[in-house]
């Protein structure tokens, strides 16, 4: 099974600056890494696929990098919204599909 | 637009069953695979079973095979979650989700989730 580690656990910011995620694999998964939001009492919502590719929907601030094992996702602007856990998850080689286990972004 | 819909969820005592139910629309839905991800409280995100497009195979998670059965029903547009020999573990949001095509492995609409609780 393929372990996605998130760092840092908790990132504290404000509104306008800059937020850059970490997700590392276990093993190379080469671009197939997505990351997902969660604010409090919603489902997660797709924001990046395939490493850098945004979603439907998804603002340009959001931009995503990464192959291998090392993967980036960066937020250029953080908006009043943007806060709220992030995940990333892997398809390279499933089942299982496997989830980090997230990055809270906090005011 | 997409819409997915869990119902199902309640409190079940250990080893009892519960069958969960997804109602979707907007989207052709022979077309696409579907997903279960949980989510305990408080805690992070766990990918728990998929079923292809056609229905013709699934996968699970280990901590769910076994116990747990994926199925869809084409003509009403539903997908299921029988759970069975439930754990005080297996509490959690249960998540439906729209996979992003037949077999891609990412999820690109949720449902808002049904709350499942084990226990005596």
């Amino acid at each position: 099974e393929i372990v996605l580690t998130q760092s840092p656990a908790t990132l504290s910011l404000s509104p306008g600056e800059r937020a850059t995620l970490s997700c590392r694999a276990s093993e190379n998964i080469r671009k197939y890494l997505a990351w997902y939001k969660q604010r409090p009492g919603q489902p997660p919502r797709l924001l990046i696929y395939d490493a850098s590719n945004r979603a439907i929907g998804i603002p340009a601030r959001f931009s995503g990098s990464g192959s291998g094992t090392d993967f980036t996702l960066t937020i250029s602007s953080l908006e009043p919204e943007d806060f709220a856990v992030y995940y990333c998850q892997q398809r390279s080689n499933w089942p299982p599909l496997t989830f980090g286990g997230g990055t809270k972004v906090q005011i | 637009q997409v819409q997915l819909e869990e119902s199902g969820g309640g409190v079940v005592q250990p080893g009892g069953s519960l069958r969960l139910s997804c109602a979707a629309s907007g989207f052709t839905f022979r077309n696409f695979g579907m997903h279960w991800v949980r989510q305990a409280p408080g805690k992070g995100l766990e990918w728990v079973a998929f079923v292809w497009n056609d229905g013709s195979n699934e996968y699970y998670a280990d901590s769910v095979k076994g116990r747990f059965t994926i199925s869809r029903d084409m003509s009403q547009n539903y997908l299921y979650l029988q759970m069975n020999s439930l754990r005080p573990e297996d509490t959690a949001v249960y998540y439906c989700a729209k996979d992003a095509s037949a077999l891609a492995g990412r999820q690109d609409y949720w449902g808002q989730g049904t709350l499942v609780t084990v226990s005596s």
